[in-house]
């Protein structure tokens, strides 16, 4: 099946550096979601997006559904160690039409 | 304050058995989902149901059997378990509709199968 073009695939940074990451798809959403999930745990949802430029945070978390509704961004400021996991999108169309990124694996190196 | 639950957390099985994994949501979510989980393969749907007693075929849906004859429980069947069917399985439950479409996961099943 479909899977949404999610970037960079893996990343190495410092404690305390920002962190962005992206999801584009040649299809329109109506709704973008972005999860993170730890080994052997099921994914849980960070942000929900609904409107076409909404910005929206979730403490140091800052996520925006982009103006053409084909792409969404993820940002975390002053990364820590408890941010390492896999973080993906899922793009969201009619009634729970749902695709998944590829995701995004994220180490932090205190 | 549950929220979602899976059942069990994880299980060994043999080639032909069937096993019955459950799901269990306290949001009383109109949707509920089952997706497996693969290396390369990311998340795959298996079935949904949009309501009780209302279900639909997903993108992987051979080899399981779904039911949903209550709101808050959606078990999963495998008939006659494959070596192909070891994987991790999620069940989520979400919204839909008023523009605040979600999904939430379970803690996912690990399931071998031998």
């Amino acid at each position: 099946g479909q899977q949404l073009n999610q970037s960079p695939q893996s990343m190495f940074i410092q404690e305390g550096e920002d962190v962005s990451m992206n999801c584009t798809s040649s299809s329109i959403f109506n709704t973008w979601l972005w999860y993170k999930q730890d080994p052997g745990e099921g994914p849980v949802l960070l942000i929900a997006l609904y409107k076409a430029g909404e910005l929206t945070s979730n403490g140091r978390l800052t996520a925006q559904f982009g103006i053409t509704r084909k792409d969404s961004f993820l940002n975390i400021s002053a990364s820590i160690p408890s941010d390492v996991g896999i973080y993906f999108c899922a793009g969201l169309g009619g009634y729970q039409k749902v695709t998944f990124g590829t995701g995004t694996k994220l180490q932090v190196i205190p | 304050d549950a929220g979602i639950t899976q059942s069990p957390r994880y299980k060994i099985t043999e080639t032909g058995r069937q096993v019955t994994l459950m799901c269990h949501q306290t949001w009383s979510h109109s949707y509920m989902f089952w997706y497996r989980q693969d290396l390369g393969h990311g998340l795959r749907l298996i079935y949904y149901s949009a309501a009780a007693d209302i279900t639909d075929k997903g993108e992987v849906p051979d080899g399981y059997v779904v039911s949903r004859s209550k709101t808050e429980n959606f078990p999963l069947t495998l008939e006659s378990a494959t070596r192909s069917q070891t994987s991790v399985y999620f069940c989520a439950s979400g919204r839909a509709g008023g523009g605040t479409d979600t999904q939430y996961f379970g803690p996912g099943t690990r399931l071998t199968v031998l």
